[in-house]
């Protein structure tokens, strides 16, 4: 079964830190890994998808990288913003398009 | 952008009714569009699988006949909930995939379904 766990499950942090989301996942044979954010009672907005033959990808403030030998992905948040507060599901894809998510980590900034 | 709906974006019913939600893709055709539920405080489980013309995927453990799927075009996929209960009370959210990329979706607001 494929798996993704994504630690912590929440995380409070003063404006201005910057911090790291983890997310693991069981199976290196990995299609790509989408990076998403959630708003309270929204659906999900696209942050980062980075492909199997790929190593991490930037977008702003945000970093993500893909270790697939160890199962592994990171989402980096550089300079946290109260707007950034929202939870943060990270989830691998099949080559059909097959997304298995992770439970989230609910961020919260606060000024 | 790629902008996809979903209708209504909340609904309350009377258990033992049906329901349906409608996902559309606005601006894009999609050949796949995917159904997934979310119960409070969890994350997001793929229901089924909608191709457009064919019939419905559904993951394991997902009741075909309580969740009737419908992809009759490129830009429309339907969900309906039969004979609802109030176990059935989610988060419906649907994803389309753009017909000629290979692993980019995107994502409806979501429905949120209360079933009393």
């Amino acid at each position: 079964k494929q798996e993704v766990t994504q630690i912590p499950a929440a995380l409070s942090v003063p404006e201005g830190e910057n911090l790291v989301l983890n997310c693991s996942f069981t199976d290196s044979a990995i299609y790509n890994l989408q990076w998403f954010r959630q708003d309270p009672g929204k659906g999900l907005t696209s942050l980062l998808l980075i492909q199997s033959s790929q190593r991490e990808q930037t977008s702003g403030r945000l970093n993500a990288s893909l270790d697939k030998s160890s199962g592994r992905s990171t989402l980096y948040i550089a300079a946290s913003q109260p707007g950034d507060s929202a939870t943060y599901l990270c989830a691998r894809g099949t080559s059909y398009g097959k997304l298995t998510f992770g439970q989230g980590t609910i961020l919260t900034v606060h000024p | 952008g790629a902008v996809v709906s979903q209708h209504p974006s909340r609904v309350i019913c009377k258990s033992g009714t049906s329901v349906k939600i409608e996902c559309r893709s606005l601006d894009f055709q999609a050949t796949t569009m995917f159904w997934y539920r979310q119960f409070p405080k969890q994350s997001l489980m793929l229901m089924a699988t909608s191709n457009e013309g064919s019939k419905a995927t559904y993951e394991q453990g997902v009741e075909k006949d309580k969740f009737l799927i419908n992809h009759a075009s490129l830009t429309l996929s339907t969900l309906t909930v039969t004979s609802a209960h109030p176990e059935d009370s989610s988060f419906y959210i649907c994803s389309a995939r753009r017909r000629l990329s290979s692993y980019e979706q995107y994502f409806g607001p979501g429905t949120r379904l209360t079933v009393t």
